[in-house]
């Protein structure tokens, strides 16, 4: 089966631009995820989405992130402006379910570099 | 709080065995996941424990301790492609499915 597909791979913009992640899931994967790796430390869970409706987005930094998932599929991520504290890697993963026994596939993910 | 600690790297010889340890402290619990990183690609599915014990699956082994909020990856007969970040992950009980990930152990792999 197809995996999870993200673009762009690489991202360089200037602070206070603006710039946005695509992904597309697994084919019939309910459960979407996006997540910031910093480079040393594990991923962090930005925003859950569960079909097309958002179940967590506790640790999304609302005033400059945005994300939708408009018809259950595929989904967009938002950053703008841009921070310089930004600069991380953003990888989509996708479930069947969010079972507790469901392991989330990965995309290759976007690396952000803000100058 | 949420709390999930592996060490940062480690180095071990090809055709050796590695154990990576993870500890963690979460509000409940619903399982832990073992994730593989290679430099530059996507975390990949290794290992599920939800109970207490060891599960093993080729060459790669992870154990369950609940109580003592403990878990560890057994990598046997080292490979060169084995090296790579090992990611603990744990999924609390007041999830929506997400997982809280530990900060993963660079594992070297020298001939």
């Amino acid at each position: 089966e197809a995996g999870v597909a993200q673009s762009p791979r690489y991202k360089i913009i200037e602070k206070r631009q603006s710039v946005a992640f695509w992904c597309n899931p697994i084919s019939g994967h309910a459960t979407l995820y996006w997540y910031q790796q910093i480079l040393g430390q594990g991923p962090k869970l930005l925003i859950q989405f569960q079909n097309n409706g958002v179940v967590d987005d506790s640790q999304l930094p609302k005033d400059r992130f945005s994300a939708e998932r408009l018809k259950g599929v595929d989904s967009t991520l938002k950053i703008q402006p841009a921070k310089l504290e930004d600069s991380a890697v953003y990888l989509c993963a996708s479930s069947l379910g969010r079972g507790h026994n469901q392991p989330q596939h990965f995309g290759d993910g976007t690396r952000l570099s803000i100058l | 709080g949420q709390n999930i600690d592996q060490p940062t790297e480690m180095t071990a010889t090809e055709g050796a065995i590695v154990q990576i340890n993870c500890t963690y402290q979460t509000s409940g619990f619903n399982g832990l996941f073992w994730y593989q990183q290679h430099a530059g690609e996507a975390p990949t599915f290794l290992s599920y424990n939800v109970l207490d014990g060891l599960e093993e699956k080729g060459r790669f082994s992870s154990f369950l301790s609940r109580s003592k909020g403990y878990s560890y990856l057994l990598l046997k007969e080292l490979q060169m492609k084995d090296s790579a970040s090992y990611l603990c992950a744990v999924r609390p009980t007041d999830s929506w499915g997400k997982l809280q990930f530990g900060a993963g152990t660079q594992v070297v792999v020298t001939p």
